[in-house]
């Protein structure tokens, strides 16, 4: 079946640290999107990709950057973690054009010390 | 610049007894999409109901169904015979619909209990 995976689903990494998480999906899915998760804001949007070499800016981008070499993967890379960036991260896909509903990773629990 | 609001931090309900959770979104766009996504304590996001802005008849899905008020710009969830598997994180959701595909803007959450 076709999926979305992340990975590691949980990271202790320390401030300053270079730290970069994976989202994966089999769907052959245009559209990827980074979210992070904290308490009182729902999800906020990251960085999002509507193709290969194609990255944008969303929301809460200060501090990470994505690449996007393959349709399959959009790796989150967090330059010099920082205690602010402790989250909840959560990678969606979903079909390019007019299309709505996002599949959703399982999510990846990043904690910075 | 789109906005969400949830004011309903936490909620509960008895087992059985029908819920409405709120939202209310502000916009300038016409053609837009609302969502409802439930997230359990598995933490996985798992879309309840979506309603195009388009449409005048109010989305159901089984035991969800949603009251969209678009002039007020009000997007509420109703549950009926509430279970207690509903016991969750609820989110709205907006989407503006672009060309190449949307991005989702969420509302802070409401907390629903289900109590037996």
């Amino acid at each position: 079946d076709a999926e979305i995976t992340q990975s590691p689903r949980h990271k202790i990494t320390e401030t300053g640290r270079q730290v970069t998480l994976a989202c994966h999906q089999t769907w052959n899915h245009n559209n990827m999107f980074w979210y992070r998760q904290d308490l009182g804001h729902g999800l906020r949007l990251i960085h999002y990709s509507y193709g290969v070499q194609d990255t944008n800016k969303g929301e809460v981008s200060d501090g990470y950057s994505v690449s996007r070499s393959n349709t399959e993967d959009l790796p989150l890379t967090l330059e010099s973690a920082a205690s602010s960036q402790t989250s909840v991260y959560f990678c969606a896909s979903s079909p390019s054009g007019n299309y709505n509903e996002q599949f959703f990773g399982p999510g990846t629990r990043l904690t910075v010390l | 610049a789109q906005t969400v609001t949830q004011s309903q931090p936490e909620m509960s309900v008895q087992e059985a007894e029908t819920v409405t959770l709120s939202c209310t979104y502000d916009t300038s766009e016409n053609n837009y999409y609302l969502f409802w996504y439930k997230q359990p304590p598995s933490r996985q996001m798992i879309l309840v109901i979506r309603q195009e802005a388009y449409k005048q008849q109010n989305a159901t899905e089984n035991r969800f169904s949603v009251n969209f008020q678009k002039a007020a710009k009000s997007f509420s969830l109703k549950i009926s015979d509430s279970q207690l598997g509903d016991t969750a994180m609820y989110f709205c959701a907006f989407m503006k619909v672009y060309n190449q595909g949307g991005k989702l803007i969420f509302g802070q959450g409401t907390e629903l209990s289900v109590k037996p």
